[in-house]
C-alpha cells in the first residue's frame, strides 16, 4: 500500500473550516484514500473515503487532486469536539486481510 | 445497540504474568483485528482474523497470541515474552458485506500497564 505524508499538527479556530492535507504521491490506480480520526484515549472512527471523485458526507468533505497524488479532508465548521488525530490511509482494493496501515496522523487542535 | 466492546478499560499486571484482553462484537462481522498503540504513535497491527478458527500474524505478533473460536469473540493474550507490553490496545472488526470499502469499526480500547 502507498505511503502517506501528513503534517504533524495543525490548529484551527472554532467555527472555521479545518483543511487537513495528505500527500500520497505513489498511490496506485486501484488504491482508495481513507480518513479516520482518533479522539484522545478512544478507538479510531471512520470519516470518509474516496477513489478519484470528491466525496462529502455528514462529517466532512474529501477533495482528491486530479493526479490523485494528494488529498484534503475538510471539516467545514470545526468544533472543539473535532480536536483529534486525523489519519490519512491509502490502501489497495484487495490486500491480504483488508488491513489498514496507520501512520502518525495530524493532530488537529480546535481552539475557542 | 450493536458495537464492539473491550474489557476492561484499564488493566494492571505484574511483569512476567500473562494477561488476556477481551474483544466482543455483535455486528456479525467476519473479520476482526488487534492493534497496539504507543504514546504519540499510530496503530500497529498485531493479529487479524478473517474467519472463525483462522488468524494471521500482523506486523508485531511476537509475544502475543490470539484465538477465534467464535465469530463474536477475538481475545488477545499478552504473554511474558512480550518485551514492552505497556500500551493501548485496540480491537476492530469489519464486515465483508462492506467490501470493497474497508470501514473498520473500533472498540474503546484497553490500556494495559505492566508494573
Amino acid at each position: 500500500d502507498a505511503k502517506t505524508t501528513q503534517p504533524t499538527s495543525m490548529d484551527c479556530a472554532e467555527g472555521r473550516a479545518a483543511n487537513l492535507p495528505c500527500n500520497h504521491s505513489t498511490i496506485s490506480g486501484n488504491e482508495y484514500v481513507y480518513w479516520y480520526r482518533q479522539i484522545h484515549s478512544q478507538g479510531p472512527q471512520y470519516i470518509i473515503h474516496g477513489l478519484k471523485n470528491n466525496e462529502t458526507n455528514e462529517m466532512a468533505s474529501l477533495i482528491i487532486t486530479e493526479d490523485r497524488k494528494s488529498s484534503t479532508l475538510i471539516l467545514p465548521h470545526a468544533t472543539l469536539r473535532d480536536t483529534a488525530v486525523y489519519y490519512c490511509i491509502v490502501r489497495a482494493l484487495h490486500n491480504a486481510g483488508n488491513m489498514l496501515t496507520f501512520g502518525g496522523g495530524t493532530r488537529l487542535m480546535v481552539k475557542p | 445497540d450493536g458495537g464492539i466492546t473491550q474489557s476492561p478499560k484499564y488493566l494492571f499486571r505484574k511483569e512476567g504474568q500473562n494477561v488476556t484482553l477481551s474483544c466482543e462484537q455483535n455486528l456479525n462481522h467476519d473479520a476482526m483485528y488487534w492493534y497496539r498503540q504507543d504514546p504519540g504513535q499510530g496503530l500497529r497491527l498485531i493479529y487479524y482474523s478473517q474467519i472463525v478458527n483462522d488468524f494471521q500474524k500482523g506486523d508485531i505478533a511476537e509475544g502475543y497470541s490470539v484465538s477465534r473460536e467464535k465469530k463474536e469473540s477475538f481475545p488477545l493474550t499478552v504473554t511474558s515474552a512480550q518485551k514492552n507490553p505497556t500500551a493501548f490496545y485496540l480491537c476492530a472488526s469489519r464486515g465483508t458485506s462492506s467490501a470493497p470499502y474497508n470501514e473498520q469499526f473500533f472498540g474503546p480500547g484497553t490500556r494495559l500497564t505492566v508494573l
